[in-house]
C-alpha cells in the first residue's frame, strides 16, 4: 500500500500560471518534506513542515509555497512558474526524529510551457 | 524547459556480478547514513542504513559499510540484476537533526 501519495504524477502549466502539487501520507509522520529534483541532479530540500511549523531553506525562492492543512497533507503552490520550475517534485515525511528515515513519494513532474 | 543536469558518475556492470558503488560524505558530526534507490520517473526508495555505531550492516543482497575515518560509505550489491539499474543515492543526517543531506548519486547499469 502507498504510504506517501503524490497528485497528480504530471503536471502541465503555462508560464505564469499557478500551479499546486499535492502530498498526502499513512504514516502519521510528524515531518513532510518538498525536494525540488532536476535532472541528473540529488533531491534539494526546499522547506519542512515540523507538525504546524513551516521551516524555509534559505536559498528557496518566494515563487514557492506550502501548506500543510492537517497531518496528512502537505501542499507545494508555486505562484507563477518560470521556465527554471521544471523538475521533478518530492514529497517526502519522517518521524522528526535523529537518526530519522524519510519516505519519499513518487514525484510529481512538473513541465512549463 | 527543465536545465541541464550534471553528468552523474556512472557504474557499468555484468549481470551477475557484485556492484560497488562508493560516497565520500561531508561531515564528521553525521551519525547516521541511508543508501537510496532511484528508477527513472519515480521517487527515492529507502534501501539500507546504518548507523555511526556500526561500520557494517547487511541486508538482503546488500551490504552498506562506513569508514568514519575517512568519511567513507559504499554500498555493495551481491549478483546484481537488470532490475537493479537505477540511480542511487547516500544520505547522511547530521547528529540533533532530522534533515538529510544528499550525495550526488551514481548511476548503475547492469549489462545482460
Amino acid at each position: 500500500d502507498a504510504m506517501v501519495i503524490q497528485n497528480p504524477r504530471y503536471q502541465v502549466t503555462q508560464f505564469g500560471k499557478p500551479v499546486t502539487l499535492s502530498c498526502s501520507q499513512t504514516l502519521n509522520h510528524n515531518v513532510m518534506y518538498w525536494y525540488q529534483q532536476k535532472s541528473s541532479q540529488a533531491p534539494k530540500l526546499l522547506f519542512h513542515y515540523y507538525d504546524k511549523d513551516f521551516n524555509n531553506e534559505a536559498d528557496t525562492p518566494d515563487n514557492f509555497q506550502s501548506r500543510r492543512p492537517n497531518t496528512s497533507f502537505c501542499f507545494l503552490d508555486i505562484r507563477s512558474p518560470g521556465l527554471g520550475d521544471a523538475a521533478m517534485y518530492l514529497c517526502a515525511t519522517s518521524r522528526g526524529d535523529s537518526q530519522d528515515t524519510q519516505y519519499f513519494g513518487p514525484g510529481t513532474r512538473l513541465t512549463v510551457l | 524547459g527543465e536545465s541541464v543536469g550534471l553528468h552523474l558518475p556512472t557504474l557499468s556492470v555484468q549481470e551477475g556480478d557484485n556492484s560497488i558503488i562508493n560516497c565520500a560524505y561531508s561531515n564528521s558530526a553525521s551519525d547516521y547514513f541511508i543508501w537510496y534507490k532511484q528508477e527513472s520517473g519515480k521517487g527515492p526508495q529507502f534501501i539500507i542504513d546504518i548507523r555511526s555505531n556500526m561500520d557494517k550492516r547487511q541486508g538482503q543482497r546488500v551490504t552498506v559499510l562506513l569508514n568514519k575515518t575517512v568519511k567513507h560509505l559504499s554500498l555493495q550489491i551481491a549478483a546484481t540484476q537488470p532490475g537493479d539499474s537505477a540511480v542511487y543515492f547516500c544520505a547522511e543526517n547530521m547528529k540533533s537533526s532530522y534533515k538529510l543531506i544528499f550525495g550526488s548519486g551514481t548511476r548503475l547499469l547492469v549489462r545482460p
